[in-house]
């Protein structure tokens, strides 16, 4: 069964630091699919990073980046110099296209991120 | 506008009534996705649909939830004779091409509270 274990439920920091949001997965797929999303205080989920099973490539946007570890089943993401405005819940969702359970996103609890100025 | 649109966005009712959620997709997205938050905790998988045809209702909590696309676009979830365990933020999410591989885009959801 597929599993999204985000250990760390509330972080805070000052701004302009840095900070990694842990993510670890389960599967049995050789194919699937790992997202970031935020979701801020209004509510919506906004799409941040999909990565495939097959790119193990780090990959930079801005001051966000991502490191995807088969090895360890990891895929975490670290806001460099953080702002206020990076505060929201974030989650970690993994996907199996291929496989014969659900067809959605499974979700980890999310980690709460407090950026205070 | 151009992102998934979802009402109510706010929705009381009396335990015991039944509520109808709607969610607009993206135009042209095939597929279209439910999901059930509760507090505190991540979004977890309702059904899903393939334009018209659900392929995927393994998430539903029971009989009483209940999800049509009738014309592949908008989606309607109901739920019959609610229970307080069914307060939750309702979301919907559709993507362009079928199954789980690419980026859901999410509405703002409608949030559920049963009295």
């Amino acid at each position: 069964a597929q599993k999204v274990t985000q250990a760390q439920t509330e972080i805070s920091v000052v701004e302009k630091e840095d900070v990694t949001l842990d993510c670890v997965y389960e599967t049995r797929d050789t194919t699937y699919y790992l997202f970031w999303y935020k979701q801020p205080p209004s509510g919506e989920l906004v799409f941040l990073i999909r990565r495939n099973s097959f790119d193990e490539q780090n990959e930079i946007s801005g001051r966000y980046s991502w490191n995807f570890q088969k090895s360890t089943s990891s895929f975490n993401f670290t806001i460099t110099a953080s702002q206020v405005v990076d505060s929201a819940v974030y989650f970690c969702a993994l996907s199996e296209p291929s496989g014969g359970g659900a067809d959605g996103l499974t979700f980890g609890k999310g980690t709460h991120l407090i950026i205070q100025p | 506008g151009a992102g998934v649109s979802q009402s109510p966005r706010y929705k009381v009712a009396k335990r015991g009534q039944d509520v109808a959620l709607r969610c607009d997709p993206i135009s042209g997205h095939v597929s279209l996705f439910w999901y059930q938050q509760a507090l505190g905790q991540g979004p977890e998988f309702l059904t899903y649909f393939q334009n018209e045809a659900q392929l995927d209702k393994s998430g539903l909590p029971s009989d009483r939830f209940f999800a049509e696309r009738p014309e592949g676009s908008v989606s309607t979830l109901k739920i019959q004779r609610t229970q307080q365990e069914d307060s939750a933020v309702y979301l919907c999410a559709s993507s362009s091409l079928s199954r789980g591989s690419q980026p859901q885009h999410f509405g703002d959801g409608t949030r559920l509270s049963i009295l």
